[in-house]
């Protein structure tokens, strides 16, 4: 079965500093892998994802993230982090190819912009 | 475009009462998904859809009942309510069980508490 570790349950960083978020994913074959951010009382949204293109993906809101197969890492960046940036994010994981029940959730890094 | 459409968006049940969680989507997605989120634990899948007439537990189904009738239907029943099932659910969609790597739509979610 496959899985998603999300190290940190809250980051904290200061308003135009880097952002670093790490998840690390368990699986037998490399997956797909997706960020999703939620802003408060509302649903998730897709920051990015990757399919076995290219290994750097940029995302939305000047985000990218980084497949790294021999550390079995995907790991969510930001250059200069903006109050705006303030949410939950979540990885998760799903077979290359997909599979029926679909997207294994990482328990969430709460993102805190300090002023 | 609506994309998924939740209802309500809140609701207090009184411990043994029932209700009916609604989902629809309007982008003639075949897979559908209901997750709930509770604090520190990131979204567990409830049950699954990989289209009309096919549903499958995923991993909490207890306390739960789906069905699929239609393409854009997929509501979720809590049959006997109980202070565990106090949470935020959310009903999500994709096109192919994200196995072209699309991702999920999420509906905005559904808070609800049991008292």
């Amino acid at each position: 079965a496959q899985s998603v570790t999300q190290l940190g349950s809250h980051v904290s960083v200061s308003e135009g500093a880097l952002v670093l978020l790490r998840c690390n994913y368990s699986s037998s074959v490399p997956p797909y892998l997706f960020w999703y951010v939620q802003y408060p009382n509302q649903g998730l949204q897709l920051l990015l994802k990757y399919t076995s293109a290219a290994t750097l993906v940029k995302g939305i809101n000047g985000f990218e993230a980084e497949f790294k197969k021999s550390e079995t890492s995907f790991h969510l960046t930001k250059p200069s982090a903006h109050m705006s940036d303030a949410a939950e994010y979540f990885c998760a994981v799903i077979p290359s190819g997909g599979g029926a029940d679909g997207l294994t959730f990482g328990k969430g890094t709460h993102l805190i912009i300090q002023p | 475009n609506a994309g998924v459409t939740q209802t309500p968006k809140f609701r207090i049940l009184k411990i043994g009462q029932s209700m009916t969680l609604q989902c629809t989507q309007d982008m003639n997605h075949n897979y559908m998904y209901w997750y709930r989120q509770d604090p520190g634990m990131g979204l567990k899948l409830i049950y699954y859809s990989v289209g009309a007439g096919i549903t499958d537990k995923g991993e909490v189904p207890n306390g739960y009942n789906v069905s699929r009738s239609t393409t854009e239907d997929f509501p979720l029943r809590l049959e006997l309510a109980a202070p565990s099932q106090t949470s935020v659910y959310f009903c999500a969609s994709s096109y192919y069980g994200t196995g072209d790597g699309s991702g999920y739509t999420f509906g905005s979610g559904t808070r609800l508490t049991v008292v």
